[in-house]
């Protein structure tokens, strides 16, 4: 079975320093995705990237980047972390280039900037 | 643009009671549309999807859904719940590239 993984469960830091999530999926699948999760918000899109290199702004892209240099692997990146980024972050992965395709998710990670 | 509108954001229901939980999506073009469900503590898993063909589609543990066009709905339904089926549920629509978009979810608990 598919498995994303992303490195930490739990992450505190302080405002203004600069994070690095990492998300890892062992499937060979084209398709990368970057969600927050926020009670009665949802589930909102980031970034995804549907090739080695290649990004795209979801719906909330300010204040986040990504990097993809390897097909397995996609990091969202805050370069100057701020209180209202305190979120659950969730990475999600799926096969190929047809929109009808199922994501993976990995179990999240809970961010907490103090 | 599309969107995804979860109306119920709780749901409280006793055991073996029947449930609905009630989606609503917007687009421009033709859509996918999914129910995706989020056990405590874990992450989202894929609970059944519609891309075209039957109206009703089914899951394995009992869930089903209809798309219904002219109402722009895609309802979950069960006959009866189980504990087991507390959970928090999400409607998602894919219409344009790789974009998947989430409703606001919905947290259903099963009263023993």
């Amino acid at each position: 079975d598919v498995k994303v993984t992303q490195s930490s469960r739990y992450l505190v830091k302080r405002t203004g320093e600069k994070v690095f999530l990492e998300c890892v999926q062992d499937m060979d699948h084209e398709n990368m995705f970057w969600y927050r999760q926020d009670p009665g918000l949802g589930l909102r899109l980031i970034y995804f990237s549907y090739d080695v290199k290649m990004k795209e702004k979801g719906d909330i892209p300010e204040g986040y980047s990504v990097s993809r240099e390897k097909k397995e692997r996609f990091s969202l990146i805050l370069e100057s972390a701020s209180t209202n980024q305190t979120s659950m972050y969730l990475c999600a992965s799926s096969l190929g280039k047809s929109t009808n395709e199922k994501l993976f998710f990995g179990s999240g990670t809970q961010l907490s900037v103090l | 643009a599309q969107s995804v509108t979860q109306l119920d954001s709780q749901v409280p229901v006793f055991e073996e009671a029947p449930v609905e939980l009630r989606c609503n999506y917007s687009s421009s073009v033709s859509v996918y549309l999914f129910w995706y469900v989020q056990y405590p503590n874990q992450g989202l898993q894929l609970l059944l999807k519609y891309l075209s063909g039957s109206t009703l589609v089914e899951s394995i543990n009992g869930f089903e859904a209809e798309f219904n066009k002219s109402q722009t709905s895609f309802h979950l339904r069960k006959p009866s719940v189980h504990i087991s089926d507390t959970a928090e549920y999400f409607c998602a629509v894919s219409g344009g590239y790789q974009k998947v978009t989430f409703g606001t979810g919905t947290k259903l608990q099963v009263i023993p």
